[in-house]
């Protein structure tokens, strides 16, 4: 089984709908980040969360919110969804980097390709 | 803040033959992280290199290494006699060990190998 898993993988959806994107992650980490990734911009963080009780938002959190619900689900929503939101979202996960260690990337799930008509 | 640039919209490459992919950082922390990571064209993001802001060496991974050139902040990806499989796109990134521990990407090449 994938350690870190979205659900839907693909979900198309109207202008002004709530959606709810979930995901779990099985490799017992604290950190979990939200991101979105549009053509030509890389990938840009939306929150990110350092345990259930820390939510933080990233560079991009307008229109969006998320939920922490256990150590390994972290929910991002958009609200009311606009066209604009169309884009590839990820989740990732890792554990905390402290001094004299070896950093770890981050851990990403496959995606989820939004469309918003 | 933290910046990671590519400048290298697209590239394209005869198979075999090696190739470098650019990425230049700026921060100015002293703790960081570089990664390199491909994506291919079923979105997945796969970690392939990482490098340490004090690594006294260049990182390898099998066919790809990292060209670290602290002072003038680059940290070039190089894979060596490509194959038609590293068709994809590329990103570079950057983690600071202060704050959020986020990863900054830069915008991406995307790599194309020709037979």
């Amino acid at each position: 089984d994938a350690d870190v898993t979205q659900t839907p993988r693909n979900r198309i959806t109207k202008t002004g709908k709530r959606i709810m994107l979930e995901c779990s992650q099985t490799k017992g980490h604290d950190r979990m980040y939200w991101y979105r990734q549009d053509p030509g911009l890389g990938l840009r963080l939306i929150y990110y969360s350092f345990d259930v009780k820390d939510i933080n938002k990233g560079e991009i959190s307008d229109g969006y919110s998320v939920s922490r619900q256990a150590q390994a689900k972290f929910s991002l929503s958009l609200e009311s969804a606009i066209p604009n939101q169309t884009a590839l979202y990820f989740c990732a996960t890792s554990d905390g980097w402290t001094s004299g260690a070896v950093p770890l990337g981050q851990f990403f799930g496959p995606g989820t390709r939004l469309t918003v008509l | 803040a933290q910046k990671i640039t590519q400048t290298q919209p697209g590239m394209f490459v005869q198979e075999k033959e090696a190739v470098t992919l650019d990425c230049t950082y700026d921060t100015s922390d002293p703790s960081y992280g570089l990664f390199w990571y491909k994506q291919p064209s079923s979105g997945e993001m796969i970690f392939l290199i990482y490098q340490g802001s004090y690594d006294q060496q260049n990182a390898t991974e099998g066919r790809y290494s990292l060209n670290f050139q602290k002072a003038r902040k680059s940290a070039n990806l190089v894979i060596s006699a490509s194959q038609l499989g590293d068709s994809a796109m590329y990103f570079c990134a950057m983690k600071l060990i202060q704050g959020a521990q986020k990863l900054v990407f830069g915008q991406g090449t995307r790599l194309t190998i020709n037979p």
